[in-house]
């Protein structure tokens, strides 16, 4: 079976802070993907970064900024120099390959809701 | 419309009555997909399909039916509406291949009286 985690319900930050949102995945697939989604206010999902889990390298996107570590199982997401507009929800997600293809259904992690305050 | 549509975008219902939610994509995507979210849950899969004529069950899916006659359609039905069903329902689709990301309608949020 396979699991995500976002220990981080909530966070608060003051804009033009840095936060990393903490992702830990469970899964036996030894290939397997990896997700981050964002739901603003408005309320739909929007996609942010794929990961396979061969490609370790960290990726920067703007403000935006991503850590896999195979090791400890966690896929992070930072947010440099925090924004009003970043305000939102953010999903992690797995899609694993178990006993076939998978057809990339999602496993969702709860979700962190980030808050940035002018 | 180009994209992921969902309608209603709003509906209220009735313990007890049938309700279908649409979902429409334009890009010809193979995989579609229903979740619903649920606070404390995040979003879970109710049911999925790969092709026209061909689904199968996801996380959660007591109480739901779909059908996929053409390819753009997606159609998940709740066959007797309970309260334990107001949610925000989310239909995706992707291309075909594991590694592709999926992509999102607006949601359909459901409340049962």
């Amino acid at each position: 079976a396979q699991k995500v985690t976002q220990a981080q319900t909530e966070i608060s930050v003051v804009e033009k802070e840095d936060v990393t949102l903490d992702c830990v995945y469970e899964t036996r697939d030894t290939t397997y993907y990896l997700f981050w989604y964002k739901q603003p206010p408005s309320g739909e999902l929007v996609f942010l970064i794929r990961r396979n889990s061969f490609d370790e390298q960290n990726e920067i996107s703007g403000r935006y900024s991503w850590n896999f570590q195979k090791s400890t199982s966690s896929f992070n997401f930072t947010i440099t120099a925090s924004q009003v507009v970043d305000s939102a929800v953010y999903f992690c997600a797995l899609s694993g390959t178990t006993g076939g293809t998978s057809y990339g259904k999602l496993t969702f992690g709860q979700g962190t809701i980030l808050t940035v305050h002018p | 419309d180009a994209g992921i549509t969902q309608s209603p975008r709003y509906k209220i219902t009735e313990t007890g009555r049938q309700v279908t939610l649409m979902c429409h994509q334009t890009w010809s995507h193979s995989y579609m997909f229903w979740y619903r979210q649920d606070l404390g849950h995040g979003l879970r899969l109710i049911y999925y399909s790969a092709a026209a004529d061909i689904t199968d069950k996801g996380e959660v899916p007591d109480g739901y039916v779909v059908s996929r006659s053409k390819t753009e359609n997606f159609p998940l039905t709740l066959e007797s509406a309970t309260r334990s069903q107001t949610s925000v329902y989310f239909c995706a689709s992707k291309i075909a291949g594991e590694s592709y990301e999926q992509y999102f309608g607006p949601g359909t949020r459901l409340t049962v009286t």
